[in-house]
């Protein structure tokens, strides 16, 4: 299993354009999440989905989009980047519930949007 | 709203010492996570924790959790340098899947 794959790994934008986070999992997990991590602060969430077709915003929403068509994917856009989404940004996956459920995090992505 | 405060958000310590990290949450959750993460690196789960007086250890690692008191601590025992990181605690809201997480404590172990 390749877990949870995030593209790109680095990205540069200028303010105003638009861009899509890729992520997408191979663990047939049903719950998904978009986190940015700013330096000094822990993870906040951005939007996540519970299956494919239901998604719902997190503390983080606004400049963000996202759509599940799929069961393993789940892309982030950013509609008009502006520099205070300048972050690094994980996608997550999580296990099925009970004693064992668990995070998988991605990678990440580093935007820098100037 | 729930809110999760750690501390010390900076942790600097010698080989061989003990130390304890602390997350506090402010309302009622069902379950409580720790987290490692090495520098430009992701997330990596250290552990869950479910219930109230549950403890989990892994080598130099123990984790517990106190639901009533809303405090879980890391407990690090005879550091190693290899256990520098930073390491974070979240908390899981009890209406659905949200992680609200802690700012983190940057851990730094000296030879």
């Amino acid at each position: 299993n390749a877990g949870v794959t995030q593209t790109p790994k680095f990205q540069v934008l200028k303010t105003g354009q638009s861009m899509t986070l890729q992520c997408a999992q191979d663990m047939n997990h049903e719950y998904m999440s978009w986190y940015r991590q700013d330096p000094g602060m822990g993870l906040r969430l951005i939007h996540y989905s519970v299956g494919a077709g239901i998604t719902d915003q997190g503390e983080v929403p606004n400049g963000y989009n996202v759509s599940r068509s799929t069961t393993e994917d789940f892309p982030l856009r950013l509609l008009s980047a502006a520099p205070s989404q300048t972050s690094v940004y994980f996608c997550a996956s999580i296990s099925s519930g009970g004693a064992l459920e668990t995070q998988y995090f991605g990678p990440g992505t580093r935007l820098l949007v100037l | 709203e729930l809110k999760v405060e750690q501390n010390p958000l900076f942790l600097s310590m010698q080989e061989g010492k003990n130390y304890t990290i602390y997350c506090n949450y402010s309302t009622t959750s069902d379950r409580l996570y720790w987290y490692r993460q090495d520098p430009g690196k992701s997330l990596e789960s250290l552990f869950v924790l479910l219930s109230n007086g549950a403890v989990k250890q892994e080598g130099r690692l123990m984790a517990s959790l106190d639901t009533k008191a809303r405090l879980s601590t890391l407990h690090i025992t005879a550091a190693v340098h290899d256990l520098s990181a930073t390491y974070f605690c979240a908390v899981k809201w009890v209406s659905n899947y949200q992680l609200i997480w802690g700012a983190g404590t940057k851990l730094i172990i000296k030879p």
